[in-house]
């Protein structure tokens, strides 16, 4: 089944520092589109950040310059790690897979989503 | 980077059929047929329900269909059932610093 898991939320202060990781299943990441994608308490759907499977990276301006997007293709797993971290920051954190090998037909794999709770 | 701007909320009675719309620019939504839709239940992981305007993917009910016109692109869910009410998001690629732009989510309601 083709799956993702995310793991690496919790509680972190502000100033802080987190790892994110999404293990795939029965696909291949660093042959895929893959972006985290967020959504704060109350709050809609925000795109974080994505890396194409050339490895070109885009952030969000609200992550920008503090989220670095990467990935592991031994273990076939998508990283976010987050630094300087703050409360609006706070949200649960999916990761997905965009269909078809680009970034123009949608997401069509999600994980359940970690959460990440930025507070003192 | 301005987020694409969607109604807070629409409700309908079930059997009926509702639009939601999403509108943006001529450098996303307007220059491209890349708009996707997303169903979103509180507590579970997005679906994609819509890719490429109007290209539904494998599973998802034909109920749902999407269109555009302009800078604005639709999303119809035709027979309301109490199974869609959920958040509704539509995306499209863009030509901005960023290659893709969230709309701000719309609230379906089944009375």
């Amino acid at each position: 089944e083709v799956r993702l898991v995310e793991s690496g939320g919790g509680l972190i202060q502000p100033g802080g520092s987190l790892r994110l990781s999404c293990a795939a299943s029965e696909f291949t990441v660093s042959s895929s589109y893959m972006s985290w994608v967020r959504q704060a308490p109350g709050k809609g759907l925000e795109w974080v950040s994505i890396i194409y499977s050339d490895g070109n990276t885009y952030y969000a301006d609200s992550v920008k310059g503090r989220f670095t997007i990467s990935r592991d293709d031994s273990k076939n797993t998508l990283y976010l790690q987050m630094n300087n971290l703050r409360a609006e920051d706070t949200a649960v954190y999916f990761c997905a897979r965009f269909r078809n090998l680009g970034v123009t037909q949608g997401m069509d794999v999600w994980g359940q989503g970690t959460t990440v709770t930025v507070s003192s | 980077q301005s987020a694409l701007t969607q109604p807070a909320s629409v409700s309908g009675s079930p059997g009926q059929s509702i639009t939601l719309s999403c509108t943006g620019t001529s450098s996303d939504i307007g220059g491209y047929n890349y708009v996707s839709w997303y169903q979103h239940h509180p507590g579970r992981a997005p679906k994609l329900m819509i890719y490429k305007v109007n290209n539904r993917p494998s599973g998802v009910s034909n109920r749902f269909s999407g269109s555009k016109s302009g800078n604005t692109a639709s999303l119809t869910i035709s027979g309301l059932q109490a199974e869609d009410e959920a958040d509704y998001y539509c995306t499209s690629y863009t030509t901005s610093s960023t290659p893709v732009l969230f709309g701000g989510g719309t609230k379906v309601t089944v009375l």
